[in-house]
């Protein structure tokens, strides 16, 4: 356990349609990063949280939006789905704005079917 | 912008023999960060070796070593006796310094790397 938790593990939809996966820090963890992992683009950095702060965005589609809560955690919205969403997406924490040690949850196979 | 350049999709190694893989970058900074990440089948990201772009000496864990060679801008990973265990998919990441107020990672595309028995 790596101390990064994302719920759920797994998840199956069809197109057109909204989800949500979320993200619990490691304790003591102010930052919340989101990476998307698809076959044709990689691994590629989405957005960055900071103690309840977006602080840096990547490419992020319009149609995907996230927030931090007050207790740290972090959830991905996603909506308007297409085939083309379907990817891991990874959840990580650090310490820092910008530095420190980076933790890796096990991430959200999304399939959009 | 920075960007992380992997340019070998496969590589394949007998077990206990040495294999290298490489990664090059591109920034404009002269202070930043370089990480090896494994993932292996089950798609968790490990954190292999990390190096501090003003740290000289190259970074080594165990049977693990890089190959920092800032002027090149090039970032190799060493894997020396090799075991059934190092296959996996190996993503080179770049980390901008702590003046960018961001630790966002940017990969490479990844090289899978398999172990012969």
């Amino acid at each position: 356990d790596s101390g990064v938790t994302q719920t759920p593990k797994h998840l199956i939809t069809a197109t057109g349609q909204r989800v949500t996966l979320r993200c619990s820090p490691r304790s003591g963890d102010l930052s919340v990063y989101w990476y998307q992992q698809s076959l044709d683009q990689g691994l590629q950095f989405l957005i960055q949280y900071y103690n309840g702060e977006e602080r840096a965005k990547g490419n992020i589609l319009e149609r995907f939006s996230a927030q931090q809560f007050p207790d740290l955690h972090s959830e991905l919205n996603l909506s308007s789905l297409e085939l083309g969403d379907s990817a891991l997406y990874f959840c990580a924490s650090s310490v820092a704005l910008a530095g420190g040690d980076y933790t890796f949850g096990s991430g959200t196979r999304l399939t959009v079917v | 912008a920075q960007t992380v350049t992997q340019s070998q999709p496969e590589m394949s190694v007998q077990e206990a023999e040495t294999v290298t893989l490489s990664c090059t970058y591109d920034t404009s900074e002269s202070d930043y960060y370089l990480f090896w990440y494994k993932q292996p089948p089950s798609r968790q990201m490990i954190l292999v070796i990390r190096q501090e772009a003003y740290k000289q000496q190259n970074a080594t864990e165990n049977r693990f070593s890089v190959n920092f060679q800032k002027a090149a801008k090039s970032f190799s990973l060493k894997i020396s006796d090799s075991q059934l265990g190092d296959a996996a998919m190996y993503f080179c990441a770049y980390r901008a310094p702590f003046s960018s107020n961001t630790g966002k990672l940017i990969f490479g595309q990844g090289t899978t790397l398999q172990v012969k028995p």
